[in-house]
């Protein structure tokens, strides 16, 4: 069974600090790997993964795949109070047809 | 910008009803999706359909069913509402053959609450 596993569940930090977001997997056929930021509403695309060792970067949030070890991380530097959220891994195998299957999430709270 | 849209942000329902659950995508993509969301569980795939008239089965399908008569409309009806299906419904859309290429976009969501 396909299996796709985020940690932590929860995490609490405070402005300015920097965090790392972990998800690990374990699907065949493995085909990309995807993360979202969830904040109230609809979970908003970040990152895309297909090959391992690229960075993917947007402003303070980087990621990256390891497809031999079978994870990846994003990192967040400088974090801010609008980084409060539910980050969301997601993974794409070819035997699910088109679907996502998704990790537990980590709730992200960024104190003042 | 792709948009997705749900059609009730919240709903309360009663046990035994029949609950219609819709969604609207306006980017001409061949694949949609349902997901339910439960803390502590993420989220799950109830359904999802590649084609009009096409529909698959996701990992949690019992107590619903959905339909897809248009490109782009994709409903997810409980047949008979029950209180284990209160949750937060999501849908989304992508590309088909693509999604490996491009995320897949949802809407914001539909909370239900079955009384």
């Amino acid at each position: 069974e396909d299996k796709v596993v985020q940690s932590p569940l929860s995490l609490v930090v405070h402005e300015g600090d920097t965090v790392t977001l972990n998800c690990s997997y374990e699907v065949t056929n493995f085909r990309s790997l995807l993360w979202y930021k969830q904040e109230k509403k609809a979970p908003t695309f970040l990152f895309m993964l297909t090959s391992s060792g690229i960075e993917k970067k947007s402003g303070r949030l980087s990621s990256i795949l390891d497809k031999k070890e079978l994870f990846s991380i994003l990192n967040i530097t400088a974090t801010q109070t609008g980084d409060s959220a539910i980050y969301l891994c997601a993974v794409l195998n070819s035997n699910s047809g088109y679907a996502l299957n998704f990790g537990k999430g980590t709730s992200l709270l960024v104190t003042p | 910008d792709v948009k997705v849209t749900q059609s009730s942000r919240y709903l309360v329902k009663r046990t035994g009803e029949k609950v219609f659950l819709e969604c609207v995508q306006d980017m001409d993509h061949e694949n949609m999706f349902w997901y339910r969301q439960d803390p502590g569980l993420g989220l799950r795939l109830i359904y999802f359909s590649y084609d009009v008239k096409m529909k698959e089965k996701g990992d949690i399908p019992e107590g619903y069913s959905v339909s897809r008569e248009k490109k782009e409309r994709f409903s997810l009806i409980l047949e008979s509402a029950s209180t284990n299906q209160t949750s937060m419904y999501l849908c989304a859309s992508g590309l088909r053959g693509r999604t490996y290429n491009s995320p897949l976009h949802f809407g914001n969501g539909t909370r239900l609450t079955v009384t």
